[in-house]
């Protein structure tokens, strides 16, 4: 089945702190791991995105990392701040197309970030 | 600004009726996609247009259509609304049609239907 299954739902922590959000899927056609990252009243946008020909990705302060024989990936935030106070979504695919050419997002993580 | 544009950005309209949501591409992309965003469903992928062309469908009811017209606009179609389909609408485009193509979303367009 075509799901993306993000934990946990919402997050808290606080300023400095290392929030983590996982994802879990289930299709093996999925080769392409996005990250969207939306602030209210505005469209997702792209993040940081991760393949499965490496285990760990890193820009600026955001870190993906990659299980390929869990069928997992993380988001990790590091020295979070408020402003990284938003809703972030995985998603996966595949990356050149086919019958799984599209983006699957999980539902979502709100984080908020306390000063 | 993520290049894309969506008009209107809010529309309230009544159980039955049909609206029409539209959406401006980035300028060189080629691809258009169609979300729906609702609190319980998260992001839904409804459909994909390539160059004109239907490229892929989700989970969009038979009630909504969309096209992309030459100059690469596109037009989401929703008739005999019903309550459960107040969300927000996001368009996305892309420069390639693949899986992999990075997409720049719309600021989205809310829907109302009372």
């Amino acid at each position: 089945q075509q799901q993306v299954k993000q934990s946990p739902q919402s997050l808290i922590v606080q300023k400095g702190g290392i929030p983590i959000i996982n994802c879990a899927y289930e299709n093996t056609a999925f080769d392409y791991f996005p990250w969207y990252q939306q602030f209210p009243g505005k469209g997702p946008a792209l993040l940081i995105a991760i393949r499965p020909d490496v285990s760990e990705k890193k820009e600026g302060r955001f870190t993906i990392s990659f299980n390929k024989s869990a069928k997992q990936f993380s988001l990790h935030i590091m020295d979070s701040q408020p402003g990284d106070s938003a809703t972030y979504f995985c998603a996966a695919s595949s990356y050149y197309g086919g019958s799984q050419g599209n983006l699957i997002f999980g539902k979502g993580t709100k984080l908020s970030v306390k000063p | 600004d993520s290049g894309v544009t969506q008009t209107p950005k809010h529309l309230i309209t009544a159980t039955g009726q049909r609206v029409t949501l539209r959406c401006s591409p980035r300028s060189g992309d080629l691809s258009v996609y169609w979300y729906q965003q609702s609190l319980d469903q998260g992001l839904q992928f409804l459909i994909q247009y390539y160059n004109g062309e239907e490229r892929a469908k989700g989970n969009i009811l038979e009630r909504f259509s969309a096209q992309q017209f030459p100059d690469l606009h596109s037009e989401l179609n929703l008739s005999s609304l019903e309550l459960g389909d107040s969300a927000l609408y996001f368009c996305a485009s892309s420069v390639g049609g693949t899986g992999g193509s990075v997409q720049y979303f719309g600021p989205g367009t809310r829907l109302t239907v009372t």
